[in-house]
C-alpha cells in the first residue's frame, strides 16, 4: 500500500533554515509527481510546491517562492523541501502528497505530515 | 490564479440527512475538480476526483458532480463518521489551489 512518511518538522527560530524529508513506498515513486502541501493550525490546507516525476519541472506557490526548494531522489524514494528565510507564518503541518499522474492530476494520497514551528 | 469558493462554511446535520455541498471556481477547470475529507488530527482523504469519479474505498454515499466553474459535493444518508471537514481543490492549472473548507457537525 502507498505510504508516505514525512520528516524534519521542528521549532526554528524565524530567519533560519530547516529540511524536510518524505520517504515513499508501495509504488513506484519515479512515475508520480509528488506535492508539498500545508495546514496552519486551525485553518485550511495551503498549497505550496510540486516537483515533475523527473524531477525536471518544479513549481512554487507564491508565498514561498524564492525561499523554498523542492527536490528528489528517485533512487531512494523520497522527496525533499529545503526552507529558507522562515517566518512566523510558514508555521504549519507540512503534508507530503503523492500526484496521481506525473504532475497535473489529483493528489491521491496524503502522508500524516510534520510539525514546523517558526518561532524565537 | 483560480479562486474556490465552498458553501457553506459550517453545517450541523442530523443522522441519515442529505448533505449538499457546493464548490465554485473563479473561472473554468473543465472538470479537473477533486473532493478530499479531512477529519481532526487526520490527513485528507481523497473522496471524489475529475468532479464525479469516486475515489478506491469511499463509500457510496457521497457522489459528485459538475463542470466548469460549478461543482457539488453529496453525502446521502449521512453517518456519525461523516463528521469532519470537506475540501475541493483544482488541478486545472498551476498555482494549485484548494477551497476554504466546509465543516459538518453531526448533532
Amino acid at each position: 500500500q502507498v505510504q508516505l512518511v514525512e520528516s524534519g518538522g521542528g521549532v526554528v527560530q524565524p530567519g533560519k533554515s530547516l529540511r524536510l524529508s518524505c520517504a515513499a513506498s508501495g509504488f513506484t515513486f519515479s512515475s508520480y509527481g509528488m506535492h508539498w502541501v500545508r495546514q496552519a493550525p486551525g485553518k485550511g490546507l495551503e498549497w505550496v510546491a510540486v516537483i515533475w516525476s523527473d524531477g525536471s519541472s518544479k513549481y512554487y506557490a507564491d508565498s514561498v517562492k524564492d525561499r523554498f526548494t523542492v527536490s528528489r531522489d528517485n533512487s531512494k524514494n523520497t522527496l525533499y523541501v529545503q526552507m529558507n528565510s522562515l517566518r512566523a507564518e510558514d508555521t504549519a503541518v507540512y503534508y507530503c502528497a503523492r500526484d496521481e499522474g506525473a504532475s497535473a492530476a489529483a493528489i491521491d494520497y496524503w502522508g500524516r505530515g510534520t510539525l514546523v514551528t517558526v518561532s524565537s | 490564479e483560480i479562486v474556490l469558493t465552498q458553501s457553506p462554511d459550517f453545517q450541523s446535520v442530523t443522522p441519515k440527512e442529505k448533505v449538499i455541498i457546493t464548490c465554485r471556481a473563479s473561472q473554468s477547470v473543465g472538470t479537473s475538480l477533486h473532493w478530499y475529507q479531512q477529519k481532526p488530527d487526520q490527513s485528507p482523504k481523497l473522496l471524489i476526483k475529475y468532479a464525479s469519479q469516486s475515489f478506491s474505498g469511499v463509500p457510496s454515499r457521497f457522489s459528485g458532480s459538475g463542470s466548469g466553474t460549478d461543482f457539488t459535493l453529496t453525502i446521502n444518508s449521512l453517518e456519525a463518521e461523516d463528521a469532519a471537514t470537506y475540501y475541493c481543490h483544482q488541478s486545472s492549472s498551476l498555482p494549485r489551489t484548494f477551497g476554504q473548507g466546509t465543516k459538518l457537525e453531526i448533532k
